[in-house]
């Protein structure tokens, strides 16, 4: 039950796009189309940005953007606005009918 | 509207118990499973367990094996998690999230502090 793996901090201009990646095994990432992503700002809870890979829920922003190659999954952030400074957590379903979270990755607006 | 409302964190001294509580409100608490989160202080997002809607299914990860235990009563709308033997490193905020029945958590708690420490 290894974490999956996020850099630890991305950035960019307001307008930008960035993209942060959360790689895992093909006991989670890769062995399923079940990766969400979590946006959670500093003291508060977090808060669903996408699910089963590419779907956004209602409620988020359609800037946010998520796909998958073999065991790496992404989230792709574009026309980045100053409220999307936060730290952001990519999660798993895993093959032991558990979840795994990335370490996640914290987001600055420059 | 769904909410979850989380209860029982405190400062325990290692080595002791303590019994969680998570109060649903909303929507039909029986067809959900439910998992809990932690999160240590400064520190990212940890998956800690899961109990199905009938409650017949429970997984925990490898740290708290043995040491915790989920359960729910359907008819109170509420799920516990009982953690025994606790470790300074078991020290987090710990959130109850709705399991969507798609894999995904899509409705979170405000989370409850469990201190360890003596």
């Amino acid at each position: 039950q290894s974490a999956l793996t996020q850099p630890a901090s991305v950035s960019g201009s307001p307008g930008q796009s960035i993209t942060i990646s959360c790689t895992g095994t093909n006991s989670d990432v890769g062995g399923y189309n079940y990766v969400s992503w979590y946006q959670q700002h500093p003291g508060k809870v977090p808060k669903l940005m996408i699910y089963d890979v590419t779907k956004r829920p209602s409620g988020a922003s359609n800037r946010f953007s998520g796909s998958k190659s073999g065991n790496t999954a992404s989230l792709t952030i574009s026309g980045l606005q100053a409220e999307d400074e936060a730290d952001y957590y990519c999660s798993s379903y895993t093959s032991s009918s558990t979840w795994v979270f990335g370490g996640g990755t914290k987001l600055t607006v420059l | 509207q769904v909410q979850l409302v989380e209860s029982g964190g405190g400062v325990v001294q290692p080595g002791r118990s303590l019994r969680l509580s998570c109060a649903a409100s909303g929507f039909t608490f029986n067809r959900y499973g439910i998992h809990w989160v932690r999160q240590a202080p400064g520190k990212g997002l940890e998956w800690v367990a899961v109990i199905s809607d009938d409650g017949k299914k429970k997984y925990f990860t490898d740290s708290v094996k043995g040491r915790f235990t989920i359960s729910r009563d359907n008819s109170k709308n509420t799920v516990y998690l009982e953690m025994n033997s606790l470790r300074a490193e078991d020290t987090a905020v710990y959130y109850c999230a709705r399991d969507s029945r798609v894999y995904y958590f899509d409705y979170w708690g405000q989370g409850t502090l469990v201190t360890v420490s003596s």
